[in-house]
């Protein structure tokens, strides 16, 4: 079973660009959640997918981010402009709850996207 | 405010050596604490995942510990291996899917 993708893998860009992160999640798994990671920090979640509906973007930092999930599959992630505070690794994650199991809610990760604003 | 702090921030031990990793949480409402081992350039995989009943839970030579009281945990590596050099990050999940990350622990095994 494959798991979660993402593309691209590293993006450089600079400032004032545009720049689309996607992710694939793993087949058949309603849930899908963004993170990032800034230098130095722990990871922060931005905002979570049930099917194609936002469950929950209270972690989206601006105006500036937007995520779309079409049709419930996969996902992308847009910064436009882009900043240099930025930068960091944004991870997506999947899950698919058990039924009547709220508390094991397992997340899989994918390999996250290096992005560098200069 | 919902927190999660780990200790140590790195760690160097020999291999073939124990390691005990802490993370201590105030998260409220609690519903799930999970360990996950994250490789350079890679994403998060889950070790272990403990509800509020739960107090110890094990994944090979990863043992887990919770102590829901003290919102205490650990994370236990028994006989540790060149390849368990990762970050170790503790994540905790209030109601629902809210979940906050550790800062992580580097750990370093050397040869």
């Amino acid at each position: 079973e494959a798991g979660v993708t993402q593309f691209p893998s590293h993006s450089v860009i600079e400032k004032g660009q545009t720049v689309t992160l996607r992710c694939d999640p793993i087949s058949g798994h309603d849930n899908l959640y963004w993170y990032r990671r800034v230098m130095g920090k722990e990871i922060k979640f931005l905002l979570h997918f049930v099917k194609e509906s936002k469950q929950d973007e209270s972690g989206m930092p601006n105006n500036r981010f937007l995520a779309e999930r079409t049709g419930g599959t996969y996902s992308t992630l847009k910064v436009q402009p882009a900043e240099l505070e930025d930068s960091g690794v944004y991870f997506c994650a999947s899950s698919q709850v058990p039924s009547g199991s709220w508390s094991y809610n397992e997340q899989f990760f994918g390999p996250g996207t290096r992005l560098t604003v200069l | 405010k919902n927190q999660v702090e780990q200790s140590p921030q790195s760690l160097i031990i020999l291999e073939g050596k124990n390691c005990t990793l802490q993370c201590n949480y105030t998260v409220s409402p609690f519903s799930n604490l999970r360990w996950y081992k994250q490789d350079t350039g890679r994403g998060p995989v889950s070790l272990t995942i403990m509800t509020f009943s739960e107090n110890t839970k094990s994944n090979g030579r990863y043992t887990a510990t919770l102590d829901a009281d003290t919102k205490q945990s650990s994370l236990h590596i028994t006989a540790s291996q060149l390849s368990d050099s990762a970050s170790y990050i503790c994540v905790v999940s209030t109601g629902g899917f809210k979940t906050i990350f550790g800062a992580g622990t580097r750990l370093f095994v050397k040869a």
